[in-house]
């Protein structure tokens, strides 16, 4: 069946960089316009989409963060790597992957449209 | 702020019907590609429609969803004390800003 399981560290401090990897069963990460996702939620907010992963290397991020945002795969290891520099008291949140089964792409700019499949989440704190 | 817009809360009593919209534009919610989560407290979000009026195997058939013109609904009927959740859209943005996610809809089953 299809896994997503997020890990990485649960405390960061300010102006650190947050390094957080999904790792993924029962699907492909090379199968085209499936995409592997990064959605946050701080407490008591909505979800936010940061970016994402799809088709063979193609990434997408969200406008207000895509300058401190990087998405990698390593499809042999079947992970996604989510990099976060300049972290803020903000960011605060829990991190999910999720996983979007196909893309739609309409003038250059190609956006999953559905998550069927979510991981747990990790909570993240940024504190000094 | 996010480019999706849904009311904040909504309430109903059990065996009723409610609807939560979602209100963008004819750049996001116009492609019909909008899609639905329910997320019960602490729990992870799930999937309940996509494509504006699809349900995932295993949903429920007293959630449905549909649209009007750039507002995307989603009708819950036979309301029960277990749909007591926070309701969340998104849906494909044809523009760069890709914040689309709407604020959240906080249903209380009185």
């Amino acid at each position: 069946q299809v896994t997503l399981k997020e890990s990485g560290p649960v405390l960061v401090k300010p102006t650190e960089t947050l390094t957080l990897t999904c790792t993924v069963s029962g699907f492909s990460l090379s199968h085209p316009r499936v995409g592997v996702n990064w959605i946050r939620q701080a407490p008591g907010k909505a979800l936010e989409w940061l970016g994402y992963t799809f088709s063979t290397d193609e990434k997408s991020y969200s406008a207000s963060l895509k300058n401190r945002l990087t998405i990698s795969k390593d499809t042999s290891n079947n992970q996604v790597v989510l990099r976060m520099t300049n972290m803020d008291p903000a960011d605060t949140a829990t991190y999910f992957c999720a996983r979007s089964p196909t893309s739609y792409c309409s003038t250059g700019v190609c956006s999953p449209y559905y998550f069927d499949y979510w991981g747990r989440g990790v909570l993240v704190t940024v504190s000094s | 702020q996010s480019v999706l817009t849904q009311p904040a809360f909504v309430s109903g009593s059990p065996g009723q019907s409610i609807t939560i919209s979602c209100t963008g534009t004819s750049t996001d919610v116009g492609y019909n590609l909008v899609s639905w989560y329910q997320q019960r407290p602490g729990e992870v979000p799930k999937l309940i429609i996509y494509e504006v009026v699809k349900r995932p195997s295993g949903v429920s058939s007293r959630f449905s969803g549909s649209k009007s013109g750039n507002t995307a609904l989603l009708t819950i009927s036979g309301l029960q004390a277990e749909d007591e959740a926070d309701y969340y859209c998104f849906s494909f943005a044809a523009r760069s800003t890709l914040e689309v996610f709407g604020g959240g809809t906080k249903l209380t089953v009185l």
